[in-house]
């Protein structure tokens, strides 16, 4: 079992609407939570970094992580056509020594219908 | 623009070609790493480096080295190229808000 899993989609939603995408993780050493954006042909991007659990909010965009049920959400309210993009979500921290690298799930492919 | 530099972003190699990708970056992060991206295997980490001097295995090794002499700089190598190493590779440098990635060197190995 893949420690943070993710549906890959495609998730297809019209402008406007507001999306949720949604990952677990089965690691409970987990301490720091990312969502990245990544756009085709290009690196990923960082869009929130959260740690512990709870909300955290920042222009369209909110994070959501619940550790007492691995899971973690992310929102996007009033969704453009420029949102379209593939999203990862990634885990890490807790391991202690130095493998504090993430550990990513495999993306899911978000379209924003115009 | 400050950030993590990747070059080549393009190589075709023949099988049993080595070559070193490149990576640099100017924000004086202790932590850089590598990762490499397949179709429906999403991010996975191959080598990473807590400073000048220190690296140590990911979760894909086999194949890759690496070093890190500077701070700035933390190259990877690939000893003998195979198929299975096509691939997108990232690099990436941490802080304490996150990571961030380089543009990506898309291999192919023939």
């Amino acid at each position: 079992q893949k420690e943070v899993e993710q549906d890959p989609g495609p998730l297809s939603v019209p402008e406007g609407a507001i999306v949720s995408l949604n990952c677990t993780y089965s690691n409970s050493a987990f301490q720091y939570f990312m969502w990245y954006r990544q756009y085709s042909r290009k690196g990923p991007e960082l869009l929130m970094y959260t740690y512990s659990s709870g909300n955290k909010e920042d222009g369209r965009f909110t994070a959501q992580v619940d550790k007492s049920s691995k899971y973690i959400s992310l929102f996007i309210r009033d969704s453009q056509p420029s949102d379209s993009a593939t999203y990862l979500c990634a885990s890490g921290g807790g391991t202690g020594g130095g493998a504090d690298g993430l550990t990513f799930g495999k993306g899911t492919h978000l379209i924003i219908q115009p | 623009n400050a950030g993590v530099t990747q070059t080549p972003k393009f190589q075709v190699l023949k099988t049993g070609q080595s070559m070193t990708l490149q990576c640099a970056q100017d924000m004086n992060h202790e932590y850089m790493s590598w990762y490499r991206q397949d179709p429906g295997m999403g991010l996975r980490l191959i080598h990473y480096s807590v400073g000048a001097g220190i690296t140590d295995q990911g979760e894909v090794p086999n194949g890759y080295n690496v070093s890190r002499s500077t701070t700035e700089d933390f190259p990877l190598r690939l000893l003998s190229a195979a198929p299975s190493q096509t691939s997108v590779y990232f690099c990436a440098s941490r802080d304490n808000y996150g990571y961030t990635f380089g543009s990506g060197t898309r291999l192919t190995v023939v």
